[in-house]
Protein backbone atom coordinates (compact mmCIF):
# COMPACT_ATOMS: atom_id res chain seq x y z
CA UNK A 1 0.00 0.00 0.00
CA UNK A 2 0.79 3.52 0.35
CA UNK A 3 2.51 4.94 3.05
CA UNK A 4 2.56 9.07 3.98
CA UNK A 5 3.73 10.65 6.80
CA UNK A 6 3.96 13.49 7.81
CA UNK A 7 3.27 15.31 11.57
CA UNK A 8 0.74 15.50 13.41
CA UNK A 9 1.11 19.11 14.83
CA UNK A 10 3.11 21.61 14.98
CA UNK A 11 2.63 25.30 17.08
CA UNK A 12 4.28 28.57 16.31
CA UNK A 13 4.47 31.96 16.58
CA UNK A 14 3.07 35.16 14.37
CA UNK A 15 5.49 35.71 12.01
CA UNK A 16 7.64 33.01 12.14
CA UNK A 17 8.53 30.17 9.80
CA UNK A 18 7.50 26.61 10.25
CA UNK A 19 8.31 23.65 7.65
CA UNK A 20 6.02 20.57 7.82
CA UNK A 21 7.70 17.64 6.01
CA UNK A 22 6.19 14.72 4.16
CA UNK A 23 7.91 11.53 3.35
CA UNK A 24 6.20 9.12 0.99
CA UNK A 25 6.63 5.43 0.28
CA UNK A 26 4.32 4.80 -2.93
CA UNK A 27 4.16 2.30 -5.93
CA UNK A 28 4.55 5.05 -8.53
CA UNK A 29 5.05 9.06 -8.52
CA UNK A 30 3.44 11.51 -10.52
CA UNK A 31 3.61 14.06 -8.90
CA UNK A 32 2.96 15.84 -5.33
CA UNK A 33 0.23 18.31 -4.56
CA UNK A 34 -0.02 20.61 -0.55
CA UNK A 35 -3.14 21.79 0.27
CA UNK A 36 -4.39 23.88 3.27
CA UNK A 37 -8.39 23.24 4.69
CA UNK A 38 -9.39 24.88 7.98
CA UNK A 39 -11.70 23.59 9.66
CA UNK A 40 -15.07 22.49 8.48
CA UNK A 41 -13.69 24.06 5.11
CA UNK A 42 -12.91 22.46 1.47
CA UNK A 43 -9.34 21.54 0.98
CA UNK A 44 -7.66 23.95 -1.14
CA UNK A 45 -4.95 23.96 -3.51
CA UNK A 46 -1.53 25.37 -2.47
CA UNK A 47 1.18 23.83 -4.58
CA UNK A 48 2.43 20.80 -6.86
CA UNK A 49 5.75 19.37 -7.61
CA UNK A 50 6.94 17.08 -10.27
CA UNK A 51 10.44 17.91 -10.35
CA UNK A 52 13.53 17.86 -8.04
CA UNK A 53 13.85 21.64 -5.89
CA UNK A 54 11.94 23.98 -4.63
CA UNK A 55 8.63 26.18 -5.76
CA UNK A 56 8.10 29.30 -4.31
CA UNK A 57 4.51 30.81 -4.06
CA UNK A 58 4.78 33.96 -1.87
CA UNK A 59 5.15 33.42 1.77
CA UNK A 60 4.93 29.85 0.92
CA UNK A 61 7.87 27.61 -1.05
CA UNK A 62 7.12 23.28 -1.40
CA UNK A 63 10.26 21.25 -1.63
CA UNK A 64 10.96 17.58 -3.52
CA UNK A 65 13.91 15.51 -3.83
CA UNK A 66 12.33 11.68 -5.48
CA UNK A 67 15.45 9.86 -4.86
CA UNK A 68 14.56 10.89 -0.74
CA UNK A 69 11.00 10.57 -1.35
CA UNK A 70 10.84 13.88 0.61
CA UNK A 71 8.98 17.08 1.14
CA UNK A 72 8.22 20.14 2.60
CA UNK A 73 6.07 23.01 2.68
CA UNK A 74 7.61 26.16 4.11
CA UNK A 75 5.57 28.65 5.74
CA UNK A 76 6.92 32.25 6.06
CA UNK A 77 6.07 34.94 7.95
CA UNK A 78 3.30 33.26 10.21
CA UNK A 79 -0.18 34.79 10.11
CA UNK A 80 -3.05 33.87 12.82
CA UNK A 81 -4.85 33.14 9.36
CA UNK A 82 -2.49 30.29 8.85
CA UNK A 83 -3.42 28.18 11.40
CA UNK A 84 -5.05 25.25 9.69
CA UNK A 85 -4.63 21.56 8.34
CA UNK A 86 -1.67 21.26 5.71
CA UNK A 87 -2.28 17.56 3.29
CA UNK A 88 0.38 16.32 1.56
CA UNK A 89 -0.67 13.91 -1.36
CA UNK A 90 1.15 12.06 -3.89
CA UNK A 91 -0.04 11.09 -7.25
CA UNK A 92 1.21 7.38 -7.31
CA UNK A 93 -0.97 6.54 -10.55
CA UNK A 94 -2.71 8.06 -13.26
CA UNK A 95 -4.84 9.52 -11.21
CA UNK A 96 -5.26 8.71 -7.62
CA UNK A 97 -4.07 10.80 -4.93
CA UNK A 98 -3.09 8.84 -1.77
CA UNK A 99 -3.12 11.54 1.42
CA UNK A 100 -0.96 11.80 4.22
CA UNK A 101 -3.11 12.38 7.91
CA UNK A 102 -2.54 16.26 8.12
CA UNK A 103 -0.46 18.27 9.86
CA UNK A 104 -2.35 20.83 12.30
CA UNK A 105 -0.70 23.86 12.51
CA UNK A 106 -1.48 26.38 14.73
CA UNK A 107 -0.17 30.16 14.94
CA UNK A 108 -0.26 31.43 18.50
CA UNK A 109 0.12 35.74 18.62
CA UNK B 1 -16.10 29.99 -3.08
CA UNK B 2 -14.19 27.37 -4.84
CA UNK B 3 -17.00 26.32 -7.59
CA UNK B 4 -17.75 22.95 -6.28
CA UNK B 5 -21.00 23.05 -3.81
CA UNK B 6 -22.48 20.47 -1.80
CA UNK B 7 -25.76 19.86 0.10
CA UNK B 8 -26.34 19.04 2.63
CA UNK B 9 -23.83 20.22 4.64
CA UNK B 10 -24.78 18.26 7.72
CA UNK B 11 -26.93 15.14 7.82
CA UNK B 12 -27.73 13.01 11.02
CA UNK B 13 -29.73 9.68 9.70
CA UNK B 14 -30.42 6.06 11.03
CA UNK B 15 -29.28 2.94 9.90
CA UNK B 16 -32.60 2.07 8.31
CA UNK B 17 -32.41 5.47 6.35
CA UNK B 18 -31.86 6.25 2.53
CA UNK B 19 -30.60 9.51 1.55
CA UNK B 20 -28.51 11.24 -0.75
CA UNK B 21 -25.18 13.74 -0.74
CA UNK B 22 -25.34 16.12 -3.91
CA UNK B 23 -22.33 17.85 -5.25
CA UNK B 24 -22.16 20.67 -8.14
CA UNK B 25 -19.39 21.71 -9.87
CA UNK B 26 -19.57 24.85 -11.99
CA UNK B 27 -15.91 24.83 -13.50
CA UNK B 28 -16.38 23.13 -16.55
CA UNK B 29 -14.52 20.26 -15.56
CA UNK B 30 -14.85 16.55 -16.45
CA UNK B 31 -13.67 14.46 -13.71
CA UNK B 32 -15.45 14.36 -10.50
CA UNK B 33 -14.71 12.69 -6.87
CA UNK B 34 -15.98 11.34 -3.68
CA UNK B 35 -13.42 11.00 -1.14
CA UNK B 36 -14.35 10.13 2.82
CA UNK B 37 -12.31 12.13 5.75
CA UNK B 38 -12.87 10.75 9.06
CA UNK B 39 -11.15 12.30 11.95
CA UNK B 40 -7.38 12.11 12.15
CA UNK B 41 -7.37 9.71 8.64
CA UNK B 42 -6.02 10.72 5.53
CA UNK B 43 -8.68 11.41 2.53
CA UNK B 44 -9.82 8.26 1.35
CA UNK B 45 -10.81 7.95 -2.33
CA UNK B 46 -14.38 6.07 -2.94
CA UNK B 47 -15.04 6.81 -6.47
CA UNK B 48 -13.58 8.93 -9.47
CA UNK B 49 -15.94 9.72 -12.95
CA UNK B 50 -14.55 10.77 -16.01
CA UNK B 51 -16.93 12.26 -18.62
CA UNK B 52 -19.91 10.79 -16.49
CA UNK B 53 -18.00 7.02 -16.62
CA UNK B 54 -16.72 5.49 -13.28
CA UNK B 55 -13.00 4.99 -13.71
CA UNK B 56 -12.51 3.60 -10.18
CA UNK B 57 -14.54 1.86 -7.42
CA UNK B 58 -12.27 1.81 -4.32
CA UNK B 59 -13.53 -1.37 -2.69
CA UNK B 60 -16.51 0.51 -1.01
CA UNK B 61 -19.24 -1.32 0.31
CA UNK B 62 -22.15 -1.39 -1.91
CA UNK B 63 -24.16 0.69 0.90
CA UNK B 64 -22.42 3.85 -0.78
CA UNK B 65 -24.06 4.06 -4.57
CA UNK B 66 -22.86 6.95 -6.88
CA UNK B 67 -24.53 8.35 -9.55
CA UNK B 68 -22.98 10.91 -12.13
CA UNK B 69 -26.10 12.15 -14.44
CA UNK B 70 -23.74 14.79 -15.89
CA UNK B 71 -20.30 16.44 -15.92
CA UNK B 72 -21.81 18.93 -13.64
CA UNK B 73 -23.59 17.01 -11.03
CA UNK B 74 -22.52 13.66 -8.73
CA UNK B 75 -24.35 11.87 -6.02
CA UNK B 76 -23.52 9.70 -3.37
CA UNK B 77 -26.94 7.97 -2.47
CA UNK B 78 -26.78 5.93 1.18
CA UNK B 79 -28.24 3.04 2.61
CA UNK B 80 -28.11 1.23 5.41
CA UNK B 81 -25.28 2.84 6.70
CA UNK B 82 -23.43 1.84 10.03
CA UNK B 83 -22.02 4.22 12.61
CA UNK B 84 -18.15 3.71 11.42
CA UNK B 85 -20.35 5.29 8.44
CA UNK B 86 -20.10 8.62 10.33
CA UNK B 87 -17.18 11.11 8.28
CA UNK B 88 -16.69 14.14 6.29
CA UNK B 89 -17.48 13.67 2.43
CA UNK B 90 -15.99 15.20 0.19
CA UNK B 91 -16.58 15.89 -3.33
CA UNK B 92 -13.50 17.52 -5.76
CA UNK B 93 -13.39 18.03 -9.26
CA UNK B 94 -10.63 18.24 -12.13
CA UNK B 95 -10.41 19.77 -15.54
CA UNK B 96 -9.50 16.11 -16.13
CA UNK B 97 -7.77 13.09 -15.37
CA UNK B 98 -4.22 13.99 -16.02
CA UNK B 99 -1.30 14.37 -13.51
CA UNK B 100 -0.76 17.68 -13.35
CA UNK B 101 -4.55 18.66 -13.35
CA UNK B 102 -5.08 19.83 -9.14
CA UNK B 103 -8.40 18.72 -7.52
CA UNK B 104 -10.91 21.50 -7.00
CA UNK B 105 -12.63 20.69 -3.75
CA UNK B 106 -16.13 21.17 -2.33
CA UNK B 107 -16.78 22.05 1.46
CA UNK B 108 -18.08 18.87 2.22
CA UNK B 109 -20.96 16.84 4.10
CA UNK B 110 -20.94 15.88 7.68
CA UNK B 111 -22.44 12.95 8.11
CA UNK B 112 -23.45 11.41 11.35
CA UNK B 113 -24.88 7.46 11.77
CA UNK B 114 -26.68 6.72 14.46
Amino acid sequence: GQNIDQPTEMTATEGAIVQINCTYQTSGFNGLFWYQQHAGEAPTFLSYNVLDGLEEKGRFSSFLSRSKGYSYLLLKELQMKDSASYLCAVRDGDYKLSFGAGTTVTVRA
Amino acid sequence: ETGVTQTPRHLVMGMTNKKSLKCEQHLGHNAMYWYKQSAKKPLELMFVYSLEERVENNSVPSRFSPECPNSSHLFLHLHTLQPEDSALYLCASSPGLADYNEQFFGPGTRLTVL
